[in-house]
């Protein structure tokens, strides 16, 4: 069946440090990957997104990574600073469709001083 | 910046009773979407609509569920008799558009706790 899934709950890094957050999805025929942050006690907040005839987005400090053959996809979030502390989920849509979102387990990052 | 917003923040009801979670989307935005979030869990597809009709909806969303667009400003989710299970935070969201490419809006939640 359909799944997006993470491989860490955790992550802490100092800031300053870059962060990479990670997902892998299991159904084939999505065509745009998309990444939320959420604050405590806030829905959740578009990062940026990736279609799915793309290995590579850019966005202000975020970098979004596809790679299909093995069906992962990747947050990186450069110089990270408390501001980015969240947990964040990746999240697949399909065309088609009426936006519905399929969203993974999330990942808390914590950054520390 | 436009929002989504959502009403109330927290309610607390007993098992059976009915409850009502009320949403004001964007004001030019034509599709609407209930989720919910278990605490601690992912969050989860509940509902879409759009043009005063349900377009998709989960399994989740079974005949206990009910959505309505009661104005043209005011998107609702209403639970007819309350289980513990229901307990979760619950977004509403809306897009512009439909597409997968089309950025939802999310509201703050409302913490639904049934005891």
């Amino acid at each position: 069946g359909e799944s997006v899934g993470l491989h860490l709950p955790t992550l802490s890094v100092q800031e300053g440090d870059n962060s990479i957050i990670n997902c892998a999805y299991s159904n084939s025929a999505s065509d745009y990957f998309i990444w939320y942050k959420q604050e405590s006690g806030k829905g959740p907040q578009f990062i940026i997104d990736i279609r799915s005839n793309m290995d590579k987005r850019q966005g202000q400090r975020v970098t979004v990574l596809l790679n299909k053959t093995v069906k992962h996809l990747s947050l990186q979030i450069a110089a990270t600073q408390p501001g980015d502390s969240a947990v964040y989920f990746c999240a697949e849509a399909f065309s088609g469709g009426y936006n519905k979102l399929i969203f993974g387990a999330g990942t808390r990052l914590a950054v520390h001083p | 910046e436009p929002e989504v917003t959502q009403t109330p923040s927290h309610q607390v009801t007993q098992m059976g009773q009915e409850v009502i979670l009320r949403c004001v989307p964007i004001s030019n935005h034509l599709y609407f979407y209930w989720y919910r979030q278990i605490l601690g869990q992912k969050v989860e597809f509940l509902v879409s609509f759009y043009n005063n009709e349900i377009s998709e909806k989960s399994e989740i969303f079974d005949d206990q569920f009910s959505v309505e667009r009661p104005d043209g400003s005011n998107f609702t989710l209403k639970i007819r008799s309350t289980k513990l299970e229901d307990s979760a935070m619950y977004f509403c969201a809306s897009t512009p558009s439909s597409g997968a490419n089309t950025e939802a809006f999310f509201g703050q939640g409302t913490r639904l706790t049934v005891v």
